[in-house]
């Protein structure tokens, strides 16, 4: 069984310019949850995503958006970008149904 | 509005010191309470789900508990490898909508 995985790891980026952040969801899993997590905070929920659809969103502004493709996997693309919005950015999996969800590594976000 | 609130922020502990942390909830309806750990610039690793009042699970040192009010993640000698950050998470249904309010987190270094 393979966990959720990431990518890219690490990257840098300007004010202005607009980044696609990539998650593979745990075998099986059909949900997927995108968090940003600020230092020092905790997780901040964006959007969720089930049967490629958003069906549920944070309190994030529309130049956060997202895609679910049909082998559940899931894109974060965020335009526009602003200093802020340096973060580490979570992806979590889960069984539609079920509470328990299970985070990748995360994707460090630093914005210059 | 439903908070999520952990306490202390930061614990300092000697090797073999037991002690609690602290996770209080404002929620209406819980549907459960999960214990994550997050090692640095790591994503959340699932600990525990705690479903109802009274409820205890343990793994290795750590027990958590779980009351009409707050839950408590109770560290047994520890030991240095078990410096991380401690975040509890509660979920929350709007619609379709499955997502996590975290609390901040607390920092616990454990030293030799």
């Amino acid at each position: 069984e393979t966990g959720v995985t990431q990518s890219p790891t690490h990257l840098i980026k300007t004010r202005g310019q607009q980044v696609t952040l990539r998650c593979s969801s745990q075998s099986g899993h059909n949900t997927v949850s995108w968090y940003q997590q600020a230092l020092g905070q905790g997780p901040q929920f964006i959007f969720q995503y089930y049967r490629e659809e958003e069906n549920g969103r944070g309190n994030f502004p529309p130049r956060f958006s997202g895609l679910q493709f049909p082998n559940y996997s899931s894109e974060l693309n965020v335009n526009a970008l602003e200093l802020d919005d340096s973060a580490l950015y979570l992806c979590a999996s889960s069984l539609a149904g079920h509470i328990e969800a299970f985070f990748g590594q995360g994707t460090r976000l630093t914005v210059v | 509005e439903d908070q999520v609130t952990q306490s202390p922020e930061a614990l300092r502990l000697q090797e073999g010191e037991s002690s609690s942390l602290n996770c209080s909830y404002t929620v209406s309806g819980l549907r459960g309470l999960f214990w994550y750990r997050q090692d640095p610039g790591k994503g959340p690793e699932f600990l525990f789900t705690l479903y109802s009042a009274g409820e205890e699970k343990e793994k290795e040192r750590l027990k958590a508990t779980l009351t009409k009010k707050e839950s408590f993640l109770h560290i047994t000698a520890p030991k240095p490898e078990d410096s991380a950050t401690y975040l509890c998470a509660v979920p929350r249904y709007g619609g379709a909508t499955n997502k996590l309010i975290f609390g901040t987190g607390t920092l616990l270094a454990v030293q030799p």
